[in-house]
């Protein structure tokens, strides 16, 4: 079964420093998105991308964020200078809306978890 | 701004029995909703949904039950098994858009032997 491909699983970094979250979604998807969960508490949308841009975002993604489809394959989340309160469980998801599915489709990444130190 | 509610943060069910998770929003213009469950360190997996057209769909152990007037949706498993412990999330998007789920903060369901 076609699956969504996060990488790393686990990331530790400094305060202030660039992390970039990668992601490989089902190939013939159109829809992608950013998820994160804050330890204990619920899952929150950051941002969806369509057509090779941003078509709806979230008031979490603010300017230090920003995501890009690079070479047609992967997906990924930049955050630009870390924040202690950055520290969550990052999911990437993708979708077909042209799917008959019961869930167009929408398929979740296992995760990466990211902590600021 | 609580769209979507699961007022419950955890249910213990004895094994072989019911279990009824219950979901609350307040958006009208969601007509399309979602159960999701997640185990620890893994992403959510889809379960089962339904849409505002119908009041009730149902896959083998999984029903999802909508009343709309009360915006009100509730998924019964049964019967309950000690692989279905996990944290269960409801979401609901607006079919058509571009399919942004709003989360419910999850309710953990605990199977007991």
């Amino acid at each position: 079964e076609p699956e969504v491909t996060q990488t790393p699983s686990h990331q530790v970094t400094q305060m202030g420093q660039e992390v970039i979250l990668r992601c490989v979604p089902i190939s013939n998807h159109l829809y992608f998105y950013w998820y994160r969960q804050i330890l204990g508490q619920k899952v929150e949308f950051l941002v969806s991308f369509y057509n090779n841009e941003i078509s709806e975002k979230s008031e979490i993604f603010d300017d230090q964020f920003s995501v890009e489809r690079p070479d047609g394959s992967n997906f990924t989340l930049k955050i630009r200078s870390t924040k202690l309160e950055d520290s969550a469980m990052y999911f990437c998801a993708s979708s077909d809306i042209g799917s008959l599915g019961p869930n167009y489709g929408y398929t979740f990444g296992s995760g990466t978890r990211l902590t600021v130190v | 701004d609580q769209q979507v509610k699961q007022n419950s943060p955890s249910l213990s069910v004895q094994e072989g029995r019911i279990s009824i998770l219950n979901c609350d929003y307040t958006n009208s213009m969601f007509d399309y909703f979602l159960w999701y469950k997640k185990y620890p360190a893994e992403g959510p997996t889809f379960l089962i949904s339904i849409s505002s057209i119908k009041d009730k769909n149902e896959d083998g152990r999984f029903t999802v039950f909508l009343n709309k007037s009360a915006k009100h949706l509730s998924l019964h498993i049964v019967p309950s098994q000690p692989g279905d412990s996990a944290v269960y999330f409801c979401a609901a998007t607006v079919e058509h858009s571009n399919y942004q789920l709003i989360w419910g903060a999850g309710t953990k369901l605990i199977i007991k032997p």
